[in-house]
């Protein structure tokens, strides 16, 4: 069975800093793997995925994530937080022809 | 990328009555889900909706509760049945990219309160 966890309820970072949010995932077979954002009162935007190939994947906003095989991670990053980033994030793992499961979430504060 | 819209955006309800929830998509797709995000929680996939067929449901989700109207390939409705505070929620439904692998695009929600 699929799962995936977010090991961190919380993330804060200062404005212009570094970001990362956390996310672990447990699959049968080959990992497709993605990002989702929920700014409040609305729905999940798509960020970006990983199917295959380069291990570190671009997306919206200026986000990036990392997926790593050997410690079955897809870590989310930004190199410069913005206030504006400040939000619920959400990873997913989805196998081929099979369900979306979502992590439990993680809500990110940039604090200007 | 679907453009998709869901009405109501919220409503307040009263407890033993019901709801119906509409989504619209800008795109003729083949599968449609709905999800319920309980009150600080993550996305719960409640059924999925083929266009022409019974609705599939996951554990713990149920027709008598949930029914759930495809009519065509744009639209679905999802009615929340004989509502309860614990019915509290936001809904969402949702339709595939295209291909196996890709991401799903979601609509903006339906925040139901009930009383």
């Amino acid at each position: 069975a699929q799962s995936v966890a977010q090991p961190e309820d919380q993330v804060n970072v200062a404005e212009g800093n570094p970001l990362t949010v956390k996310c672990t995932y447990s699959v049968s077979g080959n990992p497709y793997l993605f990002w989702y954002v929920q700014y409040p009162n609305r729905g999940l935007q798509f960020l970006l995925k990983y199917i295959t190939g380069d291990n570190l994947v671009k997306g919206s906003y200026g986000f990036e994530a990392e997926f790593n095989k050997s410690q079955t991670s897809f870590h989310l990053k930004k190199p410069s937080a913005l206030v504006s980033d400040s939000a619920l994030y959400f990873c997913a793992v989805r196998d081929y022809g099979q369900n979306f499961v979502f992590g439990p979430g993680t809500r990110l504060s940039v604090l200007p | 990328s679907a453009v998709i819209s869901q009405k109501p955006s919220r409503d307040i309800c009263q407890r033993g009555t019901s709801l119906t929830i509409q989504c619209q998509v800008d795109s003729q797709v083949t599968m449609m889900f709905w999800y319920r995000q309980q009150p600080g929680q993550s996305l719960t996939l409640i059924a999925t909706a083929n266009q022409g067929s019974e609705a599939t449901y996951e554990s713990g989700f149920v027709i008598d509760k949930f029914p759930i109207s495809r009519p065509n390939l744009t639209f679905s409705t999802l009615t929340v049945s004989n509502m309860s505070p614990e019915d509290s929620s936001i809904y969402l439904c949702s339709v595939d990219g295209t291909g196996g692998y890709n991401e799903q695009f979601f609509g903006p929600g339906t925040r139901l309160t009930v009383l």
